[in-house]
Protein backbone atom coordinates (compact mmCIF):
# COMPACT_ATOMS: atom_id res chain seq x y z
CA UNK A 1 0.00 0.00 0.00
CA UNK A 2 1.51 3.62 -1.29
CA UNK A 3 1.88 5.57 2.03
CA UNK A 4 3.08 9.18 2.36
CA UNK A 5 3.15 10.74 5.46
CA UNK A 6 4.63 14.72 6.26
CA UNK A 7 5.83 16.32 9.33
CA UNK A 8 7.57 19.63 10.01
CA UNK A 9 5.17 21.58 10.01
CA UNK A 10 4.33 24.16 12.80
CA UNK A 11 4.69 27.82 13.58
CA UNK A 12 7.13 30.23 12.24
CA UNK A 13 7.63 33.61 12.15
CA UNK A 14 7.83 35.74 9.09
CA UNK A 15 11.25 35.60 7.87
CA UNK A 16 11.85 32.54 9.52
CA UNK A 17 12.24 28.53 7.93
CA UNK A 18 10.77 25.28 8.21
CA UNK A 19 11.89 21.64 6.87
CA UNK A 20 9.06 19.63 5.68
CA UNK A 21 10.05 16.13 5.32
CA UNK A 22 7.35 13.10 3.80
CA UNK A 23 8.08 9.78 4.44
CA UNK A 24 7.26 7.55 1.46
CA UNK A 25 6.63 3.83 1.19
CA UNK A 26 5.18 1.31 -0.77
CA UNK A 27 6.72 2.03 -4.17
CA UNK A 28 10.05 2.56 -5.92
CA UNK A 29 10.64 5.83 -4.75
CA UNK A 30 13.35 6.52 -6.59
CA UNK A 31 11.89 6.93 -9.47
CA UNK A 32 8.90 8.44 -8.75
CA UNK A 33 8.56 12.26 -9.39
CA UNK A 34 7.40 14.03 -6.41
CA UNK A 35 5.66 17.46 -6.06
CA UNK A 36 4.32 19.23 -3.21
CA UNK A 37 1.11 20.84 -3.35
CA UNK A 38 -0.13 23.89 -0.80
CA UNK A 39 -4.01 24.96 0.42
CA UNK A 40 -4.22 28.36 2.44
CA UNK A 41 -7.33 28.18 4.50
CA UNK A 42 -10.00 28.00 3.03
CA UNK A 43 -8.60 28.21 -0.40
CA UNK A 44 -7.83 25.94 -3.36
CA UNK A 45 -4.97 23.91 -4.19
CA UNK A 46 -2.11 25.67 -5.81
CA UNK A 47 0.99 23.60 -7.14
CA UNK A 48 4.50 24.70 -5.22
CA UNK A 49 6.78 22.37 -7.22
CA UNK A 50 8.55 18.84 -7.94
CA UNK A 51 11.18 17.11 -8.32
CA UNK A 52 11.92 14.31 -11.20
CA UNK A 53 13.94 11.25 -10.13
CA UNK A 54 17.45 10.75 -10.25
CA UNK A 55 17.27 8.95 -13.34
CA UNK A 56 15.55 11.95 -15.51
CA UNK A 57 18.13 14.40 -13.84
CA UNK A 58 16.81 15.15 -10.58
CA UNK A 59 15.54 18.30 -11.83
CA UNK A 60 13.38 20.82 -9.69
CA UNK A 61 10.47 23.12 -10.91
CA UNK A 62 9.15 25.44 -8.49
CA UNK A 63 5.81 27.95 -8.94
CA UNK A 64 6.77 31.61 -9.28
CA UNK A 65 5.09 32.69 -5.77
CA UNK A 66 8.28 30.38 -4.05
CA UNK A 67 10.85 30.46 -6.64
CA UNK A 68 14.45 31.44 -4.36
CA UNK A 69 12.14 30.87 -1.22
CA UNK A 70 11.51 27.29 -1.57
CA UNK A 71 13.78 24.51 -2.37
CA UNK A 72 12.67 20.47 -2.97
CA UNK A 73 15.06 17.61 -2.34
CA UNK A 74 15.33 14.18 -1.45
CA UNK A 75 17.04 11.08 -0.13
CA UNK A 76 16.66 8.24 -1.68
CA UNK A 77 18.31 5.91 0.54
CA UNK A 78 15.89 7.52 2.84
CA UNK A 79 12.60 7.03 0.64
CA UNK A 80 12.56 10.72 2.00
CA UNK A 81 10.99 13.89 0.64
CA UNK A 82 11.57 17.77 1.84
CA UNK A 83 10.94 21.07 1.14
CA UNK A 84 13.27 23.62 2.51
CA UNK A 85 11.34 26.74 3.07
CA UNK A 86 12.82 29.97 3.86
CA UNK A 87 12.18 33.77 3.88
CA UNK A 88 8.78 32.64 4.81
CA UNK A 89 5.39 35.18 4.34
CA UNK A 90 2.34 35.51 6.11
CA UNK A 91 0.67 34.17 2.53
CA UNK A 92 2.77 31.17 2.88
CA UNK A 93 0.53 29.73 5.65
CA UNK A 94 -1.63 26.86 4.44
CA UNK A 95 -1.90 22.88 4.62
CA UNK A 96 1.23 21.43 2.73
CA UNK A 97 0.66 18.18 1.13
CA UNK A 98 3.28 15.49 -0.73
CA UNK A 99 1.93 13.75 -4.05
CA UNK A 100 3.42 11.17 -6.40
CA UNK A 101 2.94 11.66 -10.31
CA UNK A 102 1.77 9.56 -12.90
CA UNK A 103 2.62 11.67 -15.64
CA UNK A 104 1.19 15.04 -15.09
CA UNK A 105 -1.28 14.37 -12.44
CA UNK A 106 -0.73 13.56 -8.80
CA UNK A 107 -2.05 10.39 -8.33
CA UNK A 108 -0.99 9.79 -4.25
CA UNK A 109 -2.05 12.44 -1.63
CA UNK A 110 -0.17 12.68 1.68
CA UNK A 111 -2.40 13.48 4.56
CA UNK A 112 -1.00 17.39 4.91
CA UNK A 113 1.05 18.97 7.16
CA UNK A 114 -0.13 22.56 8.04
CA UNK A 115 2.43 25.30 8.46
CA UNK A 116 1.48 28.38 9.87
CA UNK A 117 3.32 32.06 9.39
CA UNK A 118 2.33 34.33 11.89
CA UNK A 119 4.43 36.95 14.41
CA UNK B 1 -2.00 35.94 -18.63
CA UNK B 2 -1.97 32.11 -17.76
CA UNK B 3 -5.06 31.15 -15.22
CA UNK B 4 -7.29 28.15 -15.17
CA UNK B 5 -10.77 28.94 -14.61
CA UNK B 6 -13.64 26.79 -12.67
CA UNK B 7 -17.43 28.08 -11.99
CA UNK B 8 -17.23 28.60 -7.96
CA UNK B 9 -20.52 26.13 -7.58
CA UNK B 10 -22.57 23.89 -8.65
CA UNK B 11 -25.38 22.13 -7.36
CA UNK B 12 -27.99 18.88 -8.52
CA UNK B 13 -29.95 16.79 -6.62
CA UNK B 14 -29.92 13.08 -6.44
CA UNK B 15 -30.20 10.83 -9.60
CA UNK B 16 -29.28 14.59 -12.06
CA UNK B 17 -26.25 14.92 -14.32
CA UNK B 18 -24.09 17.96 -13.73
CA UNK B 19 -20.84 19.47 -15.13
CA UNK B 20 -18.33 21.09 -13.94
CA UNK B 21 -16.25 23.23 -16.82
CA UNK B 22 -13.12 24.47 -17.05
CA UNK B 23 -10.97 27.04 -19.23
CA UNK B 24 -7.81 27.38 -19.51
CA UNK B 25 -5.24 28.86 -22.39
CA UNK B 26 -3.34 27.55 -25.28
CA UNK B 27 -0.12 26.78 -23.30
CA UNK B 28 -2.05 25.30 -20.39
CA UNK B 29 -4.82 23.21 -21.53
CA UNK B 30 -4.77 23.42 -25.48
CA UNK B 31 -1.90 21.68 -25.33
CA UNK B 32 -1.34 19.42 -22.04
CA UNK B 33 -3.85 16.99 -20.64
CA UNK B 34 -6.62 17.62 -17.93
CA UNK B 35 -6.38 16.06 -14.47
CA UNK B 36 -9.57 16.02 -11.98
CA UNK B 37 -9.25 15.92 -8.61
CA UNK B 38 -12.07 15.41 -5.29
CA UNK B 39 -11.63 17.10 -2.04
CA UNK B 40 -14.08 15.68 0.46
CA UNK B 41 -14.44 17.76 3.30
CA UNK B 42 -11.64 17.48 5.54
CA UNK B 43 -9.66 15.33 3.23
CA UNK B 44 -7.21 15.72 1.26
CA UNK B 45 -7.63 15.52 -2.54
CA UNK B 46 -8.25 12.39 -4.62
CA UNK B 47 -6.88 11.88 -8.29
CA UNK B 48 -10.43 11.21 -9.80
CA UNK B 49 -9.52 11.31 -13.78
CA UNK B 50 -6.61 11.93 -15.17
CA UNK B 51 -5.45 12.65 -18.99
CA UNK B 52 -8.25 14.17 -19.74
CA UNK B 53 -10.80 10.97 -19.40
CA UNK B 54 -8.91 7.98 -18.17
CA UNK B 55 -10.59 6.46 -14.51
CA UNK B 56 -8.27 5.29 -12.13
CA UNK B 57 -8.71 2.24 -10.54
CA UNK B 58 -11.67 2.53 -7.95
CA UNK B 59 -13.25 5.65 -9.66
CA UNK B 60 -17.48 5.21 -10.18
CA UNK B 61 -17.86 5.16 -14.03
CA UNK B 62 -20.26 7.84 -13.00
CA UNK B 63 -17.30 10.20 -13.32
CA UNK B 64 -16.53 10.98 -16.75
CA UNK B 65 -14.21 13.59 -18.28
CA UNK B 66 -13.42 15.72 -21.83
CA UNK B 67 -11.42 17.93 -23.20
CA UNK B 68 -11.75 20.28 -26.45
CA UNK B 69 -9.45 22.67 -27.61
CA UNK B 70 -8.55 25.41 -24.50
CA UNK B 71 -11.44 23.81 -22.00
CA UNK B 72 -11.89 20.47 -20.50
CA UNK B 73 -15.55 19.32 -17.90
CA UNK B 74 -15.89 16.95 -15.69
CA UNK B 75 -19.20 15.24 -15.61
CA UNK B 76 -21.17 13.62 -12.85
CA UNK B 77 -24.37 11.39 -13.84
CA UNK B 78 -26.72 9.85 -11.50
CA UNK B 79 -25.70 12.19 -8.57
CA UNK B 80 -25.14 10.75 -5.40
CA UNK B 81 -24.78 12.49 -1.71
CA UNK B 82 -21.82 11.26 -1.36
CA UNK B 83 -20.46 13.36 -4.68
CA UNK B 84 -20.56 16.52 -2.29
CA UNK B 85 -17.27 17.86 -2.85
CA UNK B 86 -14.48 20.56 -4.15
CA UNK B 87 -13.24 19.38 -7.58
CA UNK B 88 -10.54 20.99 -9.22
CA UNK B 89 -8.57 20.76 -12.57
CA UNK B 90 -5.68 21.21 -13.17
CA UNK B 91 -2.91 20.89 -16.29
CA UNK B 92 1.02 21.66 -16.98
CA UNK B 93 1.36 24.91 -18.47
CA UNK B 94 4.39 25.61 -20.76
CA UNK B 95 4.62 29.02 -20.57
CA UNK B 96 5.17 29.03 -16.78
CA UNK B 97 6.71 25.57 -16.35
CA UNK B 98 4.57 24.50 -13.67
CA UNK B 99 0.81 23.04 -12.75
CA UNK B 100 -1.80 25.46 -12.74
CA UNK B 101 -4.86 24.40 -10.88
CA UNK B 102 -8.54 25.71 -11.08
CA UNK B 103 -10.01 27.74 -8.64
CA UNK B 104 -12.22 24.76 -7.15
CA UNK B 105 -16.05 24.41 -7.82
CA UNK B 106 -18.08 23.66 -4.53
CA UNK B 107 -20.41 21.01 -5.46
CA UNK B 108 -23.94 20.90 -3.67
CA UNK B 109 -25.86 17.76 -3.84
CA UNK B 110 -29.73 19.64 -2.85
Amino acid sequence: EVQLVESGGGLVKPGGSLRLSCAASGFTFSNAWMSWVRQAPGKGLEWVGRILSKANGGTTHYAAPVKGRFTISRDDSKNTLFLQMDSLKTDDTAVYYCTTHSYDAFNMWGQGTMVTVSS
Amino acid sequence: QSVVTQPPSASGTPGQRVTISCSGSSSSIGSNTVNWYQQLPGTAPKLLIDSNNQRPSGVPDRFSGSRSGTSASLAISGLQSEDEADYYCAAWDDSLNGVLFGGGTKLTVL
